[in-house]
């Protein structure tokens, strides 16, 4: 049985570092073909895809918050970490994991609940 | 980045009538193999996103046959052929041909 689970401050300031966690179960980071991404949406609005760890450690990322992103995994805890730095209000979002791969079949097959983070001082 | 255009917004529908929500992407999404990688999703209200339907037409375990999904190229089309209560939310195409990944701007099912 697959599982994702987000977890994360619910609150943090203007221009700090928000540091997301992925748990999963159900499925490996070093299985072949296998990968982990990171999606926000802000209150109302729709998804927006930020980035993506394969099982052999290529990262991938938004072009628009590339420079404010980073991903990583971490294999022997089944969990995949997303940093994303200088957060401004607009920021603001209910973020998401889910499980991806390089093939259709498993593709964001699997959400996570998602974790609501609000950017104020 | 590939655009994602999908419409209607909004769609009041009669329970059990029809419906019918389109999708066009910017770009081709055939890739070079013959592979398309369009997904359709459903979000009900405070729920995440579920996936329905993987590469254009394949209906995920547990999705209701009612759901069907079409297109190829740059049209897609998530068809719903009786609508039921549980069917109420949002529902988003992605494309995930061209890096980086992007999704459609929701349409929302509402029942009349």
């Amino acid at each position: 049985q697959v599982t994702l689970r987000e977890s994360g401050p619910a609150l943090v300031k203007p221009t700090q570092t928000l540091t997301l966690t992925c748990s999963f179960s159900g499925f490996s980071l070093t299985t072949s073909g296998m990968s982990v991404s990171w999606i926000r949406q802000p209150p109302g609005k729709a998804l927006e895809w930020l980035a993506r760890i394969d099982w052999d450690g290529d990262k991938y990322y938004s072009p628009s918050l590339k420079t404010r992103l980073t991903i990583s995994k971490d294999t022997s805890k089944n969990q995949v970490v997303l940093t994303m730095t200088n957060m401004d209000p607009v920021d603001s979002a209910t973020f998401y994991c889910a499980r991806d791969c390089s093939g259709d079949w498993c593709s964001f097959d699997y959400w996570g609940q998602g974790t609501l983070v609000t950017v104020s001082s | 980045d590939v655009v994602m255009t999908q419409s209607p917004l909004s769609l009041p529908v009669t329970l059990g009538q029809p419906a019918s929500i389109s999708c066009s992407s910017s770009q081709s999404l055939v890739l070079h193999g013959g592979n398309t990688h369009l997904s359709w999703f459903q979000q009900r209200p405070g729920q995440s996103p579920r996936r329905l339907i993987y590469k254009v037409s394949a209906r995920d375990s547990g999705v209701p046959d009612r759901f069907s999904g079409s297109g190829s190229g740059t049209d897609f089309t998530l068809q719903i052929s009786r609508v039921e209560a549980e069917d109420v939310g949002v529902f988003y195409c992605m494309q995930g041909t061209h890096w980086p990944y992007t999704f459609g701007q929701g349409t929302k099912l509402e029942i009349k």
